[in-house]
């Protein structure tokens, strides 16, 4: 079974510019999460869907993050504009079910982010 | 809010030492609790999960036993290989609660031959 994967795995940009990053999920998977993790902390959730609808997104900055989830299947995290804050590796992560207290997250391998 | 700390690292062992890594958690309800594993270059793996009161998971060799009356979820190993040097997290999940994993700061673990 093919595991969550994410691309790019790093990106350099400059503050104020935009970027995006793309997560392919664990194939059947309903739920998909995007974390934030920030060098020396635990992954915070960003937001997170179940098929295309998004169940919580309420650590989402939503001045300059934006994401989506078309047809329930990948799903592209945006950051317009960048700040230096924002510099973390972002996670995608999947599970099988509707979220419940059981269930497994797969994690990807993250993208690295570094604004200059 | 639900919050998860953990010991503070980074952590030396020498090969076949015993590792515990300490991890208390806050919860409003009955959460999962969870570890998982970084190592260098890669992304989170589930080592281990317990669901309920005095569950034990295990994996690896890596056990931890989830304790409500202490709100703990140590985890331990017997005996380390340098293979184990990565960062390790605590993390729990509430049900109500969309599903989220709330994770401590994490825990480097390097171990010497």
């Amino acid at each position: 079974e093919a595991g969550v994967a994410q691309s790019p795995r790093y990106k350099i940009i400059e503050k104020r510019q935009s970027v995006a990053f793309w997560c392919n999920p664990i194939s059947g998977h309903a739920t998909l999460y995007w974390y934030q993790q920030i060098l020396g902390q635990g992954p915070k959730l960003l937001i997170q869907f179940q098929n295309n609808g998004v169940v919580d997104d309420s650590q989402l900055p939503k001045d300059r993050f934006s994401a989506e989830r078309l047809k329930g299947v990948d799903s592209t995290l945006k950051i317009q504009p960048a700040k230096l804050e924002d510099s973390a590796v972002y996670l995608c992560a999947s599970s099988s079910h509707p979220s419940g207290r059981l269930e497994t997250q797969y994690f990807g391998p993250g993208t690295r982010l570094l604004v200059l | 809010g639900d919050s998860v700390t953990q010991m503070e690292g980074p952590v030396t062992l020498s090969e076949e030492a015993f590792l515990t890594i300490n991890c208390t958690y806050t919860a409003t309800g009955y959460p999962s609790l969870f570890w998982y594993v970084q190592y260098p270059g890669e992304g989170l793996q589930l080592l281990l999960k317990a669901t309920k009161a005095d569950d034990k998971g295990s994996n690896k060799g890596f056990e931890a036993t989830y304790r409500k009356e202490t709100t703990s979820f140590h985890l331990e190993k017997g005996s380390v290989q340098v293979s184990d040097s990565a960062v390790y997290f605590c993390a729990l999940r509430e049900g109500n609660q969309g599903g989220k994993l709330i994770f401590g700061q994490g825990t480097e673990l390097s171990v010497k031959p």
